[in-house]
């Protein structure tokens, strides 16, 4: 069956470092990966999609890599600042087309001041 | 544009009673997605309709559990007999039709708060 995995432990950065997150699945090639953000007692919130032709996505201070051969997507914050301590989750379209996705457990950053 | 709405925010129910969460996907989604969330566990899909259909409920339990997105009002995720497992988050997302979206990616979804279930 299909497998995502995410850090499970928390991850701890300082203000103005780069936090990078790691997600890897398993068993499937999907033809597109989306990180959202999580806050406590809160929805997932949108934040990037990458599709399996595209390497790299930015979006303001947020990078996305997609590496197909690995099966792995790599999530990046530059910069981080405070306000970006939150969950954050890998999710795959495991239907092949009309959206069903499946996420990781989601890695946890804390950014200290 | 209002988001997705859902309610309530927290439900408490004794074992045995029945559950209804409801959903209001975004204006002009058409479609409609449930998750489940366990506490420091990811969400796990559930069922996914559109307007008065159910496209794919393979993740929603056979017995118990029923999805509904009627043609006028709010999509129901019903819970009959709940038991103290059922305690958790329900999430819904609704995205735009696939074909396109006003930011050009046609696959988010954008969720709703989510409605605390807890069972006594």
């Amino acid at each position: 069956s299909q497998k995502i995995e995410q850090n499970s432990e928390a991850l701890n950065i300082q203000e103005g470092k780069t936090a990078t997150l790691t997600c890897n699945y398993t068993n499937y090639s999907p033809a597109y990966l989306q990180w959202y953000r999580q806050d406590p007692g809160r929805g997932p919130v949108f934040l990037l999609l990458i599709r399996e032709n595209e390497k790299e996505k930015r979006k303001e201070r947020l990078k996305v890599t997609f590496d197909t051969t690995l099966k792995q997507s790599l999530f990046h914050i530059t910069a981080s600042q405070p306000a970006d301590s939150a969950t954050y989750l890998c999710a795959l379209d495991i239907s092949g087309g009309y959206n069903k996705l499946i996420f990781g457990a989601g890695t946890r950053l804390a950014v200290h001041p | 544009n209002a988001g997705v709405m859902q309610n309530p925010r927290h439900l408490v129910r004794r074992r045995g009673q029945e559950a209804r969460l409801r959903c209001s996907p975004m204006k002009g989604h058409s479609h409609v997605y449930w998750y489940r969330q366990l506490p420091e566990e990811g969400l796990k899909f559930m069922v996914y309709l559109q307007k008065e259909n159910i496209i794919d409920e393979s993740g929603m339990p056979k017995e118990r559990f029923s999805a509904e997105f009627p043609k006028e009002g709010p999509s129901i995720l019903r819970i009959q007999q709940v038991v103290r497992g059922d305690s958790a988050a329900y999430f819904c997302a609704s995205s735009p039709p696939l074909e396109g979206s006003p930011t050009g990616s046609p696959y988010e979804q954008y969720f709703g708060p989510g409605t605390r279930l807890t069972v006594t």
